[in-house]
């Protein structure tokens, strides 16, 4: 079984300033994760994914993150909001890279303030 | 340029009609297609699975009877949601799955059931 979790429903920065979002996982086989972006009443884009080899991952618009196994955890991060990333963040979880089948955490909404 | 399109993009419907949402993969074959559905301001939710022409596989909770999916070529999926109450109003979202690594999910139709 597989679950995600990501901790803060809402994140605020200042445009400038460090983001961090938080995602831990739970996964009885070796997970992929990854990361996507949803701005209003649009799709999902795909920021980043983990499937194996190095640990941290850099994704589009200056993202990253990194897998540590030991916390269980795949936190997304930024060193310089812009305004433009205000949106909603998801982690998902996968057995396989390959596949739709994500479980997906709740969400974080990021505000980024002028 | 978008590579996994759905129609409609918003609908309005009266409670008690039936109502279906196309999927449709633009530049490649999607052997398996995912359908999410995403209720307002909360994660997105697997409904079920579907490989073309066969069956699709619907997840625990998920009325089959309720959310019609046919997956009739490797470029279209449908999902209808019949008899469709005000509870089914929500954002669906459609995954379709290539040979190769694809991480596309459709742009999502708003449902909203009067």
């Amino acid at each position: 079984a597989q679950s995600v979790t990501q901790l803060g429903s809402h994140v605020s920065v200042s445009e400038g300033a460090l983001v961090l979002l938080r995602c831990n996982y739970s996964s009885s086989v070796p997970p992929y994760l990854f990361w996507y972006v949803q701005y209003p009443n649009q799709g999902l884009q795909l920021l980043l994914k983990y499937t194996t080899g190095a640990t941290l991952v850099k994704g589009i618009n200056g993202f990253e993150a990194e897998f540590k196994k030991s916390e269980t955890s795949f936190h997304l991060t930024k060193p310089s909001a812009h305004m433009s990333d205000a949106a909603e963040y998801f982690c998902a979880v996968s057995g396989s890279s390959n596949t739709g089948k994500l479980i997906f955490g709740q969400g974080t909404t990021l505000q980024v303030k002028p | 340029g978008a590579v996994v399109s759905q129609h409609p993009s918003w609908v309005i419907c009266k409670s008690g009609t039936s109502v279906k949402i196309e999927c449709r993969s633009l530049d490649f074959q999607a052997t398996t297609m995912f359908w999410y559905r995403q209720f307002p301001k909360q994660s997105l939710m697997l409904m079920a699975t579907s490989n073309e022409g066969s069956k699709a596989t619907y997840e625990q909770g998920v009325e089959k009877d309720k959310f019609l999916i046919n997956h009739a070529s490797l470029t279209l999926s449908t999902l209808t949601v019949t008899s469709a109450h005000p509870e089914d109003s929500s954002f669906y979202i459609c995954k379709p799955l290539a040979d190769t690594d694809t991480q596309y999910f459709g742009p999502g139709t708003r449902l909203t059931v009067l």
